[in-house]
């Protein structure tokens, strides 16, 4: 069974732009959690995504958003870029959305310069 | 708010020494921890849990301790080898909160 798949794997961006990433499940997983993980800040829990809808969300500002489609893929939007965006975007499936069970994807490395 | 830490940011051993990793947590509440290993380019990877009602779960190589009075855990790695080197990091799920992690090198 093909493993979580994030595209593209690295991005370089200007100040001011917008990106989005992509991010595709293990077949059959439901949910889908982001995740933005910086050197200083380790790990930060960003949204979930369960059946399209967005089940839980961390302290990140409104230029960060996502969506789920019908066929569990998400995409994760970040408009207005700023300096302190560079980070590793991880992307995680669950088939149920209990996070133990999660599966991380190798991440879209982000560079805002 | 809740935080996880954990307490060296670098961990140096000998091939076939043992390893332990330490985090600790600020919410007494936090029911659910799990360890992570990150190598270099991948994704996070799960290596084993353990829940608020246990003291200790034992894995392949691998043993977490829990110690609810002072909120501390541990990732004890036994029989390092080369293939171990990675950055751990210790979650606690139920508020979504991770640790920055410790890069845990083995030298042959």
């Amino acid at each position: 069974k093909a493993g979580v798949t994030q595209t593209p794997r690295y991005l370089i961006k200007t100040r001011g732009q917008q990106v989005t990433l992509s991010c595709s499940p293990i077949s059959g997983h439901r949910s889908v959690s982001w995740y933005q993980q910086t050197p200083g800040q380790g790990l930060q829990f960003l949204f979930e995504y369960f059946s399209e809808t967005q089940r839980n969300k961390g302290n990140f500002p409104g230029r960060f958003s996502g969506r789920q489609f019908s066929n569990s893929r998400s995409e994760m939007n970040v408009s207005t870029l700023e300096l302190g965006d560079s980070a590793l975007y991880l992307c995680a499936s669950s088939p149920t959305g209990d996070s133990y069970e999660q599966y991380f994807g190798p991440g879209t490395r982000l560079t805002v310069t | 708010g809740e935080s996880v830490g954990l307490h060296l940011p670098t961990l140096s051993v000998q091939e076939g020494d043992n390893s332990i990793i330490n985090c600790a947590y600020s919410n007494s509440a936090s029911d659910y921890f799990i360890w992570y290993k990150q190598e270099s380019g991948k994704g996070p990877q799960f290596i084993i849990d353990i829940r608020s009602n246990m003291d200790k779960r034992q894995g392949q190589r691998v043993t977490v301790l829990l110690n609810k009075t002072v909120k501390h855990l541990s990732l004890q790695i036994a029989a390092t080898q080369p293939g171990d080197s990675a950055v751990y990091f210790c979650a606690e799920i139920c508020h979504s909160t991770f640790g920055d992690g410790t890069t845990l090198t083995v030298k042959p």
